[in-house]
């Protein structure tokens, strides 16, 4: 079964410093994994996606993401923060499931809240 | 950018009542799912939908719940006697295809705040 841990419930960064949000995973299949963002008051935004092309996934706003299968994270990268980064991100797993199987359904990690400060 | 549009953004109702969240999902998407997000806990899946049907569904959604598309361009997720512990953030979502979807990725909408008093 697929499941998802993020480390940190709260990651404090100062505005121009990297940032680093970790994630790891478990899945028995390939998995599909995703960083999205929630803005207060405002939905999920994807962040970006991997898909198993290129392990490092470049996504909005700078950020990235590597996947390393060796250590089953998908931690997110930036290297310099912004006031506007504030926000909580959430790691997800996509459940592919077998084939004519579950709807990929997503798994979410519990969500690290990045505070920047100025 | 297309977007998935979620009415309405706060709803109180109070307990027992029935209440129904709209949503309309992305015009060529063909899968939709509510999600929900108790506060402080993760988001977790409640279903899908496919071809006017239930594709799958989680634990959570149990008796007290149903989802319909009632036109060609709604999605609803009904609550038919709400109880407390319903009070959450629900998320509608829809994607273009179901397995795999991965590829593609989920298009979530802003949400509706349920509380329940």
């Amino acid at each position: 079964a697929q499941s998802v841990t993020q480390l940190d419930s709260h990651v404090s960064v100062s505005e121009g410093t990297p940032v680093l949000l970790r994630c790891n995973y478990s899945s028995s299949y390939s998995p599909s994994l995703f960083w999205y963002v929630q803005h207060p008051n405002k939905g999920l935004q994807l962040l970006l996606k991997y898909t198993s092309a290129a392990t490092l996934v470049k996504g909005i706003n700078g950020f990235e993401a590597e996947f390393k299968k060796s250590e089953t994270s998908f931690h997110l990268t930036k290297p310099s923060a912004h006031m506007s980064d504030a926000a909580e991100y959430f790691c997800v797993v996509s459940d592919d499931g077998t084939l004519g199987g579950s709807q990929g359904n997503l798994i979410f990690g519990k969500g690290t809240k990045l505070s920047v400060k100025p | 950018e297309p977007e998935v549009t979620q009415t309405p953004s706060h709803q109180v109702t109070q307990m027992g009542q029935e209440v129904i969240l709209r949503c309309v999902p992305i015009s060529n998407h063909l899968y939709f799912y509510w999600y929900r997000q108790i506060l402080g806990q993760k988001v977790e899946f409640l279903v899908s939908f496919y071809n006017n049907e239930i594709s799958e569904k989680s634990e959570i959604f149990d008796d007290q719940f149903s989802v319909e598309r009632p036109d060609g361009s709604n999605f609803t997720l009904k609550i038919r006697s709400t109880k407390l512990e319903d009070s959450a953030m629900y998320f509608c979502a829809s994607s273009e295809v179901g397995f795999g979807s991965g590829v593609y990725g989920y298009t979530f909408g802003s949400g509706t705040r349920l509380t329940v008093v």
